[in-house]
């Protein structure tokens, strides 16, 4: 089956220390998304790829970078994890083509600890 | 600005019951509405959406009922079951190519044996 996959689904990680999150996809959809989600709340968007095109939510800390090496892949990181940073980070993905079936499908998502 | 507004914020019904959760939006630019459900340590998954060119999309158990005059729209959960307990979020988009989607607060619904 299609599907966005998310690895590591479980993340520890030290304050400090640099770490990445990896995300899939065999939709071969053009649009993929970041976001972070804390216990309780909406998903919140980082940012979000479009193709090759990079796009940063305005209020998305520099700490959090991103790469998209190609179509599947798309990648997190989080240069030097605080204690709020802890969060499950769901990757997404869409068509990218306006209208109808441009909905965006999620992965199971990474559960970020930082001790 | 909250773009999506989601009520209420936890709704306790018994199983064979209704479930009812209202979400309004303001941007009249939004065409598109998607209900997420998601159960704990899972990712959102797409359950309903709704365009609004019509006033009503039913899946079964599951009804959007949209009113594009008030911009609201609601979820209705007929014969609420005990596995329909999860998170519920409303969300909001322009379908544009990007389609940044604006979500609503999330309502936890506990369905009781």
């Amino acid at each position: 089956d299609a599907m966005v996959i998310q690895n590591p689904r479980y993340q520890v990680t030290q304050f400090g220390k640099p770490v990445t999150l990896s995300c899939s996809q065999t939709l071969n959809h053009n649009v993929m998304y970041w976001y972070q989600q804390k216990s309780s709340q909406a998903p919140k968007l980082l940012f979000h790829y479009y193709d090759k095109d990079f796009n940063n939510e305005a209020d998305t800390p520099d700490n959090f970078q991103s790469r998209r090496p190609n179509t599947s892949f798309c990648f997190l990181d989080i240069r030097s994890p605080g204690l709020g940073d802890a969060a499950m980070y769901l990757c997404a993905t869409s068509r990218g083509s306006p209208g109808v079936g441009n909905e965006q499908f999620f992965g199971p998502g990474t559960r970020l600890t930082v001790l | 600005q909250q773009q999506v507004k989601q009520s209420p914020q936890s709704l306790i019904v018994q199983k064979g019951g209704i479930s009812i959760i209202n979400c309004a939006y303001e941007n009249t630019a939004f065409d598109y509405f998607p209900w997420y459900q998601q159960f704990p340590g899972k990712g959102p998954a797409l359950l309903i959406a709704i365009r609004p060119d019509v006033s009503e999309k039913k899946e079964g158990r599951f009804t959007i009922s949209f009113n594009k005059s008030a911009k609201q729209f609601s979820l209705h959960i007929m014969d609420s079951q005990p596995g329909d307990s999860a998170t519920y979020f409303c969300a909001a988009s322009d379908l544009t190519g990007a389609n940044n989607l604006f979500f609503g607060t999330g309502t936890r619904l506990t369905v009781i044996p």
